[in-house]
């Protein structure tokens, strides 16, 4: 059982557009959530996190919004940029502090 | 960078021998996990340890074993390695946040392990 879903495993984007990233979760005990980029051949980065009391958290170029209603966040990116292109995956935390991660999706930004 | 490091990058190993993965750390976060990745599948969870000796079951824990004996090393081991088990292996580290809050991980480089 899948408790946290990335459905799209890809996404193109052009240059200096905005790159949206979705994530769906099931289990309403999560209450910190986090988003990773990867690069190949190395492990994942973070990037942005957001806790459960909060809708919104912006750091430059990135900003995560949380519908906790939905069970949903996304991080937008804007301007993407050619050095964007990796993969993102969303986690969730609960109180055990066990992360879990989503499948993940493939960003290409298109120069 | 946080400083985990990660043994071996790279092996290549039998169906039905033992593997053991070790990473390492430097700095003295108190939670340690171990994930595995795979094409369709993103990170899956197998084990985490949340101090030395404390360890609790991932998502996808069956044919695997860890230990942690100090809190610098968290060895994951294959009891006996089958093919389902060639995957890309990241260790990761996390320190509990003030207050209940969270803090993110730190990954590891990865160990890619083949299981012929």
């Amino acid at each position: 059982d899948q408790q946290v879903k990335q459905n799209s495993p890809s996404l193109s984007v052009q240059e200096g557009r905005i790159s949206i990233l979705n994530c769906d979760y099931t289990n309403s005990m999560f209450d910190y959530f986090l988003w990773y980029k990867k690069y190949p051949a190395e492990g994942p980065t973070f990037l942005i996190s957001i806790s459960s009391i909060k809708d919104k958290n912006e750091d430059g170029r990135f900003t995560v919004f949380l519908n906790k209603s939905a069970k949903h966040l996304s991080l937008h990116i804007v301007p993407s940029q050619p050095g964007d292109s990796a993969v993102y995956f969303c986690a969730a935390a609960s109180g055990t502090y066990k992360y879990i991660f989503g499948t993940g999706t493939r960003l290409k930004v298109l120069a | 960078d946080a400083g985990i490091t990660q043994s071996p990058r790279h092996k290549v190993t039998e169906t039905g021998t033992p593997v053991t993965l070790r990473c390492h750390q430097t700095e003295n976060h108190r939670y340690m996990y171990w994930y595995r990745q795979d094409p369709g599948h993103g990170l899956r969870l197998i084990h985490y340890s949340y101090g030395v000796k404390d360890t609790d079951k991932g998502e996808v824990s069956d044919g695997y074993s860890v230990s942690r004996s100090k809190t610098e090393d968290f060895l994951l081991t294959l009891e006996s390695a089958t093919s389902s088990q060639t995957s890309v292996y990241f260790c990761a580290i996390s320190e509990a946040g003030k207050g209940g809050t969270y803090n993110e991980q730190f990954f590891g480089p990865g160990t890619r392990l083949t299981v012929l």
